[in-house]
């Protein structure tokens, strides 16, 4: 059964960039030719898109975080990446990464724990 | 891109039947068919309940379903129950080929 893991560090210093690692167990990103995907949730706030990476390697981002985000992945093994440049208090969030559904790039069927990131000084 | 609306909060009795709905667009709600629903526990991951407008994942229960009209999706929980008192996000697929979330619901079973 598949599982996803979110895994980083809890605090990053505002205008550096906060970097998470999503590992796959039971399951490589190239398995059944899926879309992988990052969504944050600010405290006590609802849920936002930021990007997803398709087993082909292409990436797809929100508009309003494309100039700072970057997902990547090595398409043969079993974890993908999330990068996030020049962070701000606002970027305090649960970070989750989950899996596209039956093959489709905006419906998300599988989620990790989630991992809480505070950006402070 | 805006987020999609839906209301704070709704509440009904338990047995009874509320809905919740969630307005975008025809940029998306109402240009595709690709609306889904998310319940979230309180600390836990959202988990799927409804996708493609109406269809239900394999093991949720038949009480959630859902139905849009226009640019307006909505959830109805059917025979409410004190566990689905608990948050509701609505997402869609967009015209630039995006997603977007709802500002999510509180469902209260009084």
């Amino acid at each position: 059964q598949l599982r996803l893991q979110e895994s980083g560090p809890g605090l990053v210093r505002p205008s550096e960039t906060l970097s998470l690692t999503c590992t796959l167990s039971g399951a490589s990103l190239s398995s059944g030719s899926s879309y992988w995907a990052w969504i944050r949730q600010p405290p006590g706030q609802g849920l936002e898109w930021i990007g997803s990476i398709y087993y082909s390697g292409n990436t797809y981002y929100n508009p309003s975080l494309e100039s700072r985000v970057t997902i990547s992945g090595d398409m043969s093994k079993s974890h993908f990446s999330l990068r996030l440049s020049s962070v701000t208090a606002a970027d305090t969030a649960v970070y989750f990464c989950a899996r596209g559904g039956f093959g489709y790039l905006f419906l998300f069927d599988i989620w990790g724990q989630g991992a809480i990131v505070t950006v402070s000084s | 891109q805006s987020a999609l609306t839906q209301p704070a909060s709704v509440s009904g009795s338990p047995g009874q039947s509320i809905s919740i709905s969630c307005t975008g667009t025809s940029g998306d709600i109402g240009g595709f068919n690709y609306v889904s629903w998310y319940q979230q526990h309180p600390g836990k991951a959202p988990k799927l309940i409804i996708y493609d407008v109406s269809t239900r994942p394999s093991g949720v229960s038949d009480r959630f379903s859902g139905s849009k009209s226009g640019n307006t999706a909505s959830l109805t929980v059917s025979g409410l129950q004190a566990e689905d008192e608990t948050d509701y996000y609505c997402s869609s697929y967009t015209y630039s080929g995006t997603v977007i979330f709802g500002g999510g619901t509180r469902l209260t079973v009084l």
